[in-house]
């Protein structure tokens, strides 16, 4: 069965310093991993997605995050955060099929302060 | 062109009842999935349509259905509700031709408070 750790349910962070959301997963099958954003009262945006293609993928807003198989992990990162960055950030794996469905990790509310 | 969207925005419903919520797809997107975002939690698939059937089921009792109609929106069900039911509802959409594995994007929620 997939599932989804994300360590840390909370990240704080200074502006303009590093970003590292961390997310293992555990499949029987080759995984297919997303990472979405939430902001307040909105529903989720995709920042990226891994798909067997490249072990590092770059997403939007400067986002991106390494595929590591041996370390069964997903983590997400940014150089430099912004005060916009603040918000829910989830680790999904898809549920083993084509189709898309998704195993969300808990989250991790990432505050940037000033 | 329109992403997902979801109606209605806020809901308030009373234990025993029922409630329908309504999503309509990205343009261009066949399928529809249905997820539950308790407070603090993040999101649980209940189930996903295609062709106007239900493809994949989650772990949800069967007072949760829903349905997909010929334009490919969808509608969520949910019968003698209890407190527990209290959550964000998020729709998402997505397309399976020639994919890898589809993207599902998401609506704006329905954000539904049983009391």
């Amino acid at each position: 069965a997939q599932s989804v750790t994300q360590l840390g349910s909370h990240v704080s962070v200074s502006e303009g310093a590093l970003v590292l959301l961390r997310c293992n997963y555990s499949s029987s099958v080759p995984p297919y991993l997303f990472w979405y954003v939430q902001y307040p009262n909105q529903g989720l945006q995709l920042l990226l997605k891994y798909t067997s293609a490249a072990t590092l993928v770059k997403g939007i807003n400067g986002f991106e995050a390494e595929f590591k198989k041996s370390e069964t992990s997903f983590h997400l990162t940014k150089p430099s955060a912004h005060m916009s960055d603040a918000a829910e950030y989830f680790c999904a794996v898809s549920d083993g099929g084509s189709q898309g469905n998704l195993i969300f990790g808990k989250g991790t509310k990432l505050s940037v302060k000033p | 062109d329109a992403g997902v969207t979801q109606s209605p925005t806020h809901l308030i419903k009373t234990r025993g009842q029922q409630v329908t919520l309504r999503c309509s797809p990205k343009s261009g997107h066949d399928t529809v999935s249905w997820y539950q975002q308790a407070l603090g939690q993040g999101p649980q698939f209940i189930f996903q349509y295609y062709e106007e059937e239900e493809r994949q089921r989650g772990n949800f009792p069967d007072r949760f259905s829903g349905h997909q109609f010929p334009n490919y929106s969808s509608e969520l069900n949910v019968n003698a509700l209890l407190l527990g039911d209290s959550a964000l509802y998020l729709c998402a959409s997505s397309s399976e031709l020639g994919a890898v594995v589809e993207t599902q994007y998401f609506g704006p929620g329905t954000r539904l408070l049983v009391l």
